[in-house]
């Protein structure tokens, strides 16, 4: 079974610190995602990468950036850690297809982060 | 968007009962794929189904896409309380990029 492995479960921070949340997975994906999750505005993605050194944009990536230098290793970084930062974080992998994706995500358990 | 949409947001049924999860979306798709979130954890996937199928079956779940409608159905038969759960539907195009999701059906089961 593809194992996702999130560094932390709980984390808590304080504001304008760079925070880092750690994803590895351990099937040889090639692609992988962080996503936030918040209460009544369902799961949104930051970042997804489709290899190694390879990362594009989601729906929010403000105050966020990512690293992708080996390919099992997938790191979110909050710049600057801000209160509305404070959120459940989601890390998945995917194996990549030749086209339009039929594989499944994987999913990790989540790191639940609260900036004070 | 390609961002599916899950109906109803909350549903409460006793178990040995049937739970239907429905989704809406957009775009013209690829496959649609269903998800299962148990509270506290990450997702877990269900079913996979395919722009050109109609119906799939995985154990308890029926699952069923009408592309013209642009919907899809999640059926789990006699409940239990092990699928308390949120279900989430993310719809995928021909791209096949990220997952968009929506923000979930929460199915509580009594026992």
């Amino acid at each position: 079974d593809v194992k996702v492995t999130q560094s932390s479960r709980y984390l808590v921070k304080r504001t304008g610190e760079k925070v880092f949340l750690e994803c590895v997975q351990d099937m040889d994906h090639e692609n992988m995602f962080w996503y936030r999750q918040d209460p009544g505005l369902g799961l949104r993605l930051i970042y997804f990468s489709y290899d190694v050194k390879m990362k594009e944009k989601g729906d929010i990536p403000e105050g966020y950036s990512v690293s992708r230098e080996k390919k099992e290793r997938f790191s979110l970084i909050l710049e600057s850690a801000s209160t509305n930062q404070t959120s459940m974080y989601l890390c998945a992998s995917r194996k990549k297809t030749g086209g339009a994706s039929n594989q499944p995500q994987h999913f990790g358990d989540g790191t639940r982060l609260s900036i004070l | 968007s390609q961002q599916g949409e899950e109906d109803p947001q909350a549903l409460s049924i006793q178990e040995g009962e049937n739970a239907t999860m429905n989704c809406s979306y957009k775009t013209s798709i690829n496959n649609l794929q269903w998800y299962r979130q148990n509270s506290g954890r990450g997702l877990v996937h269900l079913i996979l189904i395919r722009s050109n199928e109609r119906e799939k079956h995985s154990g308890r779940l029926r699952v069923t896409l009408d592309t013209s409608k642009k919907s899809s159905s999640l059926l789990i038969t006699a409940s239990r309380a092990a699928d308390t759960a949120s279900y989430f539907c993310a719809p995928i195009n021909q791209a096949g990029t990220a997952l968009i999701f929506g923000k979930g059906t929460t199915l509580s089961v009594s026992s």
